[in-house]
């Protein structure tokens, strides 16, 4: 168990729809990060935040928006959805920002993303 | 900008014998270095990293990698594989300034057969 709790782990949803995704970094993580794992992508960064502040962004498209709450959880909102979203959605966290730049990531299960 | 290759998409090696799974980077500066696994239906775990001193990095599991700075390199192996070792391997690179996040390749899926 690394620590980082996603939710919901499954999500079936119909094209034109908003969902949100819920994350809850390790304890004493002020870094949050999503990625996008889809079949002919690899895993795609989509966005970074820090101690509540977004801190670098990705190849995210304008449909998608995140944040990073003050108790240090993040919500990924997904809008006007596409076929193409379905995907599996990874939060990781990890402890520092700039400063601690070596410490390594810790991932949550991931939230599989249906669009039909 | 930061980037990592993984140049082979499958991995097959004989259970016993020596991996290797292999990354390049690309990074202003001094990189800081990861391999994960991900196993299927599951998150990405971290299996080691480098950061600085020993170019020869041990990790969990019996894996290390070795990082070659002249070659911008840090293969992932293992002396003698496992039937459980098959999984999916991701290399990501970290630079020490600017932005701070963490850059995957395309993932690597290592068959170990028995």
């Amino acid at each position: 168990d690394s620590g980082v709790t996603q939710t919901p782990k499954h999500l079936i949803t119909a094209t034109g729809q908003r969902v949100t995704l819920r994350c809850s970094p390790r304890s004493g993580d002020l870094s949050v990060y999503w990625y996008q794992q889809s079949l002919d992508q690899g895993l795609q960064f989509l966005i970074q935040y820090y101690n509540g502040e977004e801190r670098a962004k990705g190849n995210i498209l304008e449909r998608f928006s995140a944040q990073q709450f003050p108790d240090l959880h993040s919500e990924l909102n997904l809008s006007s959805l596409e076929l193409g979203d379905s995907a599996l959605y990874f939060c990781a966290s990890s402890a520092g920002g700039g400063g601690q730049r070596y410490t390594e990531a810790f991932f949550g299960q991931g939230t599989r993303l249906t669009v039909v | 900008a930061q980037s990592v290759a993984q140049p082979e998409d499958q991995v097959n090696v004989a259970e016993g014998n020596p991996l290797t799974v292999k990354c390049t980077y690309s990074v202003s500066g001094n990189p800081y270095l990861f391999w994960y696994v991900q196993y299927p239906n599951r998150g990405l775990q971290f299996l080691l990293k480098y950061i600085t001193g020993d170019n020869l990095v041990k990790g969990s599991y019996g894996f290390e990698a070795e990082f070659n700075k002249s070659q911008t390199s840090f293969h992932l192996k293992k002396p003698s594989a496992l039937v459980s070792d098959s999984a999916l391997y991701f290399c990501a690179v970290r630079d020490r300034t600017g932005a701070n996040n963490l850059f995957f390749g395309t993932g690597t899926r290592l068959t170990v057969i028995p």
